[in-house]
């Protein structure tokens, strides 16, 4: 079954305790993203990938950090959270960055940090 | 860069009712607007997209139209079902970015 798949779901943690979150897709797809959502904010991109090793960042990348060193898995790494990043997170993934690709996402990782 | 922006935040409708949801975007270099379902603990998932050469698409009773010049784009759903409440956004891409609106959360009364 073709899906995008993040770990783990639900997350607690505390301020400053390095985290990371995973996600991984099985469809072959180049482009990949993070996203987090707020209320009343909507979907906002953190980093996005357009391929293996190329990342770039998005609407809101200040206190995140990402990797793409295999083409199915980008990591979303947050090295000292802080209780501002408390949020749905979101990974997404298409085949392409560039033109009418839809974008197929995870199931979302609900983070609170305390 | 890109700045989308959606109205109503909230859409109550009659079952077997129209809704309309609109969207305005600031870069004219967008060229995909895609329009995603949010049902409550869900992931969005895509229902409806067009691209920048192309002024309307239906499919069922879903379409969405697209006006570049003024730059907004609108979602129209008719003969509204419960199973239409939901959570929708709109998007527009410009290069590699995907922008979001804050979502259109619509209610189905039966």
């Amino acid at each position: 079954e073709a899906q995008v798949t993040q770990n783990p779901r639900y997350l607690i943690t505390v301020t400053g305790k390095k985290l990371t979150v995973t996600c991984s897709q099985n469809m072959n797809h180049e482009y990949m993203s993070w996203y987090r959502q707020d209320p009343g904010l909507g979907l906002r991109q953190i980093y996005y990938s357009m391929n293996v090793e190329v990342t770039d960042k998005g609407d809101v990348p200040e206190g995140y950090k990402v990797s793409r060193k295999e083409k199915r898995n980008f990591p979303l790494i947050l090295e000292s959270p802080s209780p501002n990043q408390t949020s749905l997170y979101f990974c997404a993934s298409s085949f392409s960055g560039t033109g009418n690709t839809e974008a197929f996402f995870g199931q979302g990782t609900r983070l609170t940090v305390v | 860069g890109e700045n989308v922006e959606q109205h109503p935040s909230t859409l109550s409708v009659q079952e077997g009712d129209s809704a309309v949801i609109k969207c305005t975007y600031s870069d004219s270099a967008s060229n995909y607007f895609p329009w995603y379902k949010q049902e409550l603990g869900k992931r969005p998932q895509l229902i409806i997209d067009i691209r920048s050469n192309v002024g309307e698409k239906k499919d069922q009773r879903i379409a969405v139209t697209l006006n570049k010049t003024a730059k907004h784009f609108s979602l129209h759903i008719t003969e509204t079902q419960p199973e239409d409440s939901a959570v929708y956004f709109c998007a527009a891409r410009v290069d590699y970015k995907l922008s979001f609106g804050a979502g259109t959360t619509v209610t189905v009364r039966a």
